[in-house]
C-alpha cells in the first residue's frame, strides 16, 4: 500500500528551525515527484516545494531563501528544511506525491503540525 | 504568478442537487488544472487531474471540464459525503497555487 507518513513538526520560537520528514512507504521518492503543501489554521491549501526525480528543486515565494526540500533515496525519505521561521509559517504541513508532474498530487499523508510561537 | 480564483466560495445545496464550482485562472493553463476535495482535519484527495479526468476510484458524479482560464467542476446528485471543501491547483507553472476553496454545506 501506498503510504506517507510525516513528522518532525512541533512548537519553535519565531527565528527558529524546523526539519520535517516524510517517509515513503510502496512507492520511491527517487521515482516521483514529491511535494509539501500547508495550510494554516481555518484557510486553504498552499504550495510549498517540490523535488523532481531528476533533482530539480522548486519553491514557493513566500519560502524561497529559508525552506529546503531534499531527499534520501536509501531511506526513501523526503525532507523539508525550515529556517528562519515566521508566525505565518504555522500551519498542517503535508506530504504529497505527483507521479507525473501535471496529473496531480494523487498521494498524502497525514499531515504534521507546525506551530511558530514565542 | 498565477492566481485561480474560485467562485463561489460557500456553497449551501441538498441532498441530490447537482453544483458546479467555477475555477478561473489570471492566464492561460491549458487543461493543466487539478481538483481536490477536502473533508474536516484529513488530507485532501485527488479528484481530477488534467481539466477532465477523473481520477481512479473517483465517484462519476464528479465532472470536469474547461480549457485556457476557465474550469468548471460539477458534482450531480449530491451525496452526504460529497459535502466538503473544493479546491483546483494549476499545474502549468511554478508556482503551483491552489485556488482559495469552495465550501459545499448542507442546506
Amino acid at each position: 500500500e501506498l503510504q506517507l507518513v510525516e513528522s518532525g513538526g512541533g512548537l519553535v520560537q519565531p527565528g527558529g528551525s524546523l526539519r520535517l520528514s516524510c517517509v515513503a512507504s510502496g512507492l520511491t521518492v527517487s521515482s516521483d515527484y514529491m511535494n509539501w503543501v500547508r495550510q494554516a489554521p481555518g484557510k486553504g491549501l498552499e504550495w510549498v516545494s517540490v523535488i523532481y526525480s531528476g533533482g530539480s528543486t522548486y519553491y514557493a515565494d513566500s519560502v524561497k531563501g529559508r525552506f529546503t526540500i531534499s531527499r534520501d533515496n536509501v531511506k526513501n525519505t523526503v525532507y523539508l528544511q525550515m529556517n528562519s521561521l515566521r508566525v505565518e509559517d504555522t500551519a498542517v504541513y503535508y506530504c504529497a506525491r505527483a507521479f507525473i508532474p501535471a496529473t496531480g498530487l494523487d498521494r498524502w499523508g497525514q499531515g504534521t503540525q507546525v506551530t511558530v510561537s514565542s | 504568478d498565477i492566481q485561480l480564483t474560485q467562485s463561489p466560495s460557500f456553497l449551501s445545496a441538498s441532498l441530490g442537487e447537482r453544483v458546479t464550482i467555477t475555477c478561473r485562472a489570471s492566464q492561460d493553463i491549458s487543461n493543466h488544472l487539478a481538483w481536490y476535495q477536502q473533508k474536516p482535519e484529513k488530507a485532501p484527495k485527488l479528484l481530477m487531474h488534467s481539466a477532465s479526468t477523473l481520477q481512479r476510484g473517483v465517484s462519476s458524479r464528479f465532472n470536469g471540464g474547461g480549457s485556457g482560464t476557465e474550469f468548471t467542476l460539477t458534482i450531480s446528485g449530491l451525496q452526504p459525503e460529497d459535502f466538503a471543501t473544493y479546491y483546483c491547483q494549476q499545474l502549468n507553472s511554478f508556482p503551483r497555487t491552489f485556488g482559495q476553496g469552495t465550501k459545499v454545506e448542507i442546506k
